[in-house]
């Protein structure tokens, strides 16, 4: 089968670095995605990562290890409206299908 | 660039009506997806067309859902005898070909109640 595991809640404070951790399961998979979503909205696509190691787009970095089956996303700087959940997720190889994790709702406090 | 949008934006329905969901993806954009999400959980994979032709379906979809895209542009997702169990979020997100699949677009979505 095909699961995602991420902490289901992260509180950190404002300025601080969090790491939110994703471990999957997968036969065969083409890459590891992140996506942000605020209450009530939409997914909003953060990063991919198809090969092994660090990616960094501004303040958000994301990880990848394949012989670990884990990935991560890095957030620095963290401001208030970084509060939200984020979700990694995987497309099999051979398919279409993208499997999501439960999220990770995060908070940001002052 | 309007981005993906979805109509209507909220349902409410009785147990047993019919009801149909439409997404109109980025224009350039040949890949279409809907997922459906609860409260909690993550965007679960309900079908994939590229332009007109449905290329995947989860089998956790049961008959009653089917979804359409029949110019390779808009898609439409009905569900028939709807249940209380399908109240939902009914995402739909578009990407284009050549790029990354996993850069999925998506739109607001449509907030389903079935009572």
């Amino acid at each position: 089968g095909q699961s995602l595991e991420q902490p289901s809640e992260v509180t950190a404070v404002e300025g601080a670095i969090v790491q939110i951790n994703c471990t999957y399961q997968t036969s065969g998979f083409y890459g590891l995605s992140w996506y942000q979503q605020h209450d009530g909205g939409a997914p909003t696509f953060l990063s991919y990562n198809a090969l092994d190691g660090l990616e960094e787009t501004g303040r958000f970095s994301s990880f990848l290890s394949r012989s670990d089956s884990y990935g991560y996303l890095l957030l620095q700087e963290l401001q208030m409206k970084d509060s939200a959940s984020y979700f990694c997720a995987v497309r099999n190889t051979g398919g279409f299908k993208t499997i999501f994790g439960a999220g990770t709702r995060l908070f940001v406090k002052a | 660039d309007t981005g993906v949008s979805q109509n209507p934006r909220h349902k409410i329905t009785k147990r047993g009506q019919n009801v149909t969901f439409r997404c109109d993806p980025i224009s350039e954009h040949n890949r279409l997806y809907w997922y459906r999400q609860t409260l909690g959980q993550g965007p679960e994979f309900l079908t994939y067309f590229q332009n007109e032709a449905q290329l995947e379906k989860s089998r956790l979809l049961s008959d009653r859902f089917s979804a359409e895209r029949p110019k390779g542009s808009f898609s439409t997702l009905e569900i028939q005898r709807t249940e209380q169990g399908d109240s939902a979020m009914y995402l739909c997100a578009s990407s284009p070909l050549g790029g990354a699949q996993e850069t999925q677009y998506f739109g607001p979505g449509t907030r389903l109640l079935v009572l």
